[in-house]
């Protein structure tokens, strides 16, 4: 069974902060992998997507990839009251159909 | 992106009844997806819908329960059969060029 883990929160971070947000996943023929900020009541949004270990940078957003540990993580600089959302990692199934398993999601609220 | 909607936005149905809901895309794509996000929970895959061919399902989920239609590419259909309370669920259609998938905004359905 392919899993993505993520902690379900909430993480709590003043207004300013970094917040750090994790994912591991099972699948080592995983090779993309993205990150979808859900707000109450909304559909996901692509925000992040990352393909080789390291880190990729994207406005106040920071992607991080270790494959060999089978991690992602994500960091939000500078946080802002409307980055209050939950936050779903997504990993692909390692296969060649663009398939997408989802982490459980991690809810940031980030207090003014 | 592509400009991808959902008719209905949401629905109260009773038990024993079916509901289809629609993916509209402004453009054509290659890939088209069919989630369930059940209250509190991640997004599940329930299918990849096929241009011209029968959509593939994942494990879980079956053809008779949640028949898809994708007549073309810009549009897929996706139905709901013999509801009960658990199909309670936002379900959401989402499309990738490849990699990254964008999705609608989704169908909340109530079965009462």
């Amino acid at each position: 069974q392919k899993e993505v883990e993520q902690n379900s929160g909430p993480l709590s971070v003043p207004e300013g902060a970094i917040a750090s947000l994790n994912c591991t996943y099972s699948d080592r023929g995983s090779q993309s992998f993205f990150w979808y900020r859900q707000y109450s009541g909304k559909s996901p949004e692509l925000i992040m997507s990352i393909y080789s270990n390291g880190d990729k940078e994207d406005g106040r957003f920071t992607a991080q990839l270790n494959k060999a540990s089978q991690y992602v993580s994500l960091l939000i600089r500078d946080s802002q009251p409307s980055d209050s959302a939950t936050y779903l990692c997504a990993v692909n199934m390692g296969d060649s159909s663009y398939k997408l398993i989802f982490g459980s999601g991690t809810r940031l609220l980030v207090r003014p | 992106s592509a400009v991808i909607s959902q008719k209905p936005s949401r629905d109260i149905c009773q038990r024993g009844t079916s509901l289809t809901i629609q993916c509209q895309v402004d453009s054509q794509v290659t890939m088209m997806f069919w989630y369930r996000q059940q209250p509190g929970q991640s997004l599940t895959l329930i299918a990849t819908a096929n241009q011209g061919s029968e959509a593939t399902y994942e494990s879980g989920f079956v053809i008779d329960k949640f028949p898809i239609s994708r007549p073309n590419l810009t549009f897929s259909t996706l139905t709901v059969s013999n509801m009960s309370p658990e199909d309670s669920s936002i379900y959401l259609c989402s499309v990738g060029p490849g990699n990254e998938q964008f999705f609608g905004p989704g169908t909340r359905l109530t079965v009462l």
